[in-house]
C-alpha cells in the first residue's frame, strides 16, 4: 500500500467552483506539504504544516487554503477555481529527525480548470 | 533566499552514454542537497542526498553526485544511460540554518534516452 495517497487523481472543474484535494499518509510523519508543479517551473510550495496546530504559507498561497484534520490528513482547497490553477498538485510528508527533511511524495492530482 | 539552477530543461543522450545533469545553488553556507526523480505519471522519489561527510554520494539505479563547495554545485551523473532512466530530475536544497529545512526545488531537467 502507498504511504502517501492523494484523492482524486484527476479532476476537471469549471471556473468559480470550490475544489478540495485530499492527502493521507501512513508514514507517521508530523510534517506535510502541498506543492504545485507546472511545466518548466518545477515544484513550488503552496502550504506546509509541521504539526496539527501549525499551518504556514508557502511561496504561492494566494487562492488556496488548507486544513490539517489530523496528523495523517492534510487537505488543500481552492475556494473559487480559476484556469491558471490548472496544474499537477503533490502532497508530501517528511520527518526531520535523521533524514534531513527528505520529502516523500504522493502520486499527484492532475487538476484542470476550464 | 536560496535558489537552485538546473542548467538545461532537456538533456538528450544515447543509451549507454554518460548522463550529466547540472545543479548549482546560491547560498554561501553549503546547504543539504538532494536529487529527486519523477517517472511518468508518478510522484517524486529520492535518488540521493548530501548532508555531510564524503562529497561523492551514491544513489539508487547507478546514479551518483558530487558536492563541490568551491563551485556551489551538485551535479548528477551516471556512467551508462538506460532507457528506463528517461524521467524528470529535480535538484533540491535545504538551508542548514534557520530550523525549518524547507526545500527549494530547481525547475527540473527532462532526461531523454535514445536507443
Amino acid at each position: 500500500d502507498a504511504d502517501v495517497t492523494q484523492t482524486p487523481r484527476n479532476r476537471i472543474t469549471k471556473t468559480g467552483k470550490r475544489i478540495m484535494l485530499e492527502c493521507s499518509q501512513t508514514k507517521g510523519h508530523d510534517r506535510m506539504y502541498w506543492y504545485r508543479q507546472d511545466p518548466g517551473l518545477g515544484l513550488r510550495l503552496i502550504y506546509y504544516s509541521f504539526d496539527v496546530k501549525d499551518i504556514n504559507k508557502g511561496e504561492i498561497s494566494d487562492g488556496y487554503s488548507v486544513s490539517r484534520q489530523a496528523q495523517a490528513k492534510f487537505s488543500l482547497s481552492l475556494e473559487s477555481a480559476i484556469p491558471n490553477q490548472t496544474a499537477l498538485y503533490f502532497c508530501a510528508t517528511s520527518d526531520l529527525v535523521g533524514s534531513y527533511n527528505e520529502q516523500f511524495f504522493g502520486p499527484g492530482t492532475r487538476l484542470t480548470v476550464l | 533566499a536560496q535558489s537552485v539552477t538546473q542548467l538545461g530543461s532537456h538533456v538528450s543522450v544515447s543509451e549507454g552514454a554518460l548522463v550529466l545533469l547540472r545543479c548549482n545553488y546560491s547560498s554561501s553556507v553549503p546547504p543539504y542537497l538532494f536529487w529527486y526523480v519523477q517517472y511518468p505519471n508518478q510522484g517524486l522519489q529520492l535518488l540521493l542526498k548530501y548532508t555531510t561527510g564524503a562529497t561523492l554520494v551514491k544513489g539508487i539505479n547507478g546514479f551518483e553526485a558530487e558536492f563541490k563547495k568551491s563551485e556551489t554545485s551538485f551535479h548528477l551523473t551516471k556512467p551508462s544511460a538506460h532507457m528506463s532512466d528517461a524521467a524528470e530530475y529535480f535538484c533540491a536544497v535545504s538551508d542548514r540554518e534557520g530550523g525549518s529545512y524547507i526545500p527549494t526545488f530547481g525547475r527540473g531537467t527532462s532526461l531523454i534516452v535514445h536507443p
